[in-house]
């Protein structure tokens, strides 16, 4: 089942707009990732928050977790057109002993006008 | 080198064919990783090596069949595929495999596979 849900599925900005995505989980969780994806390709990495993390910036990026209410959300300030691609949030969690799984949520496609 | 790279990018086979995928990585990971992602929809974790031994398969059919030769290489094997196979197969490492919170995966390009 999936562990993360995005929110919204699809959102179209701007060039220069601020471009802000949503995750909600389930289960308690060691970290929450967030993957970039260009259309048909890999996976890259753009930022981890662990479950004892409330903030992180990363450049344009800024990610805060409410492990309280089960999300997170991730901000691309001053969005450029390069943005365009699909966004997954991913879940770490232990499944019991060294178990450790990458669950990912459903991805917000992000387009960014010229 | 952050790199992982993944061969073929494309395969088209039959149903009868026997096919291999590739992956390679050399950052010293001890954990490698399989996702099968069909169109518009997330990864979905297949199988995942650690230190070179099998430590966890999501049920999947014996249609794929893993290997890791060694801590660089991991190989998925295709026998008997069937159509609703077809999908983005990516390979993943991370450092380690044991619940660290610092685990970050990194991906490779995929292998676009279609079954005919």
């Amino acid at each position: 089942s999936q562990q993360g849900e995005e929110d919204p599925q699809a959102l179209s900005i701007q060039e220069g707009e601020n471009a802000t995505m949503n995750c909600s989980y389930k289960t308690s969780i060691n970290n929450l990732q967030w993957y970039r994806q260009n259309s048909g390709r890999g996976l890259v990495h753009l930022i981890l928050i662990r479950s004892n993390e409330r903030e992180k910036h990363s450049g344009r990026l800024r990610v805060t977790l409410d492990t309280s209410k089960k999300s997170s959300s991730l901000l691309i300030t001053a969005s450029r057109a390069a943005d365009t691609a699909s966004y997954f949030c991913a879940t770490g969690t232990n499944s019991g002993g060294s178990n450790y799984k990458l669950t990912f949520g459903k991805g917000t496609l992000l387009t960014v006008n010229p | 080198d952050t790199e992982v790279t993944q061969t073929p990018k494309h395969l088209v086979m039959g149903m009868t064919n026997k096919k291999s995928l590739k992956c390679e990585q050399h950052m010293g990971h001890r954990a490698m990783y399989w996702y099968k992602q069909k169109a518009k929809k997330p990864p979905e974790l297949m199988f995942v090596y650690s230190y070179e031994k099998l430590s966890i398969n999501e049920s999947v059919p014996s249609r794929f069949s893993p290997e890791c030769p060694n801590s660089s290489l991991l190989n998925l094997h295709l026998h008997a595929l069937q159509p609703e196979d077809s999908a983005l197969y990516l390979c993943a490492s991370s450092q380690d495999f044991g619940g660290s919170s610092t685990d970050t995966q990194y991906f490779g390009p995929g292998t676009r596979l279609t079954v005919l």
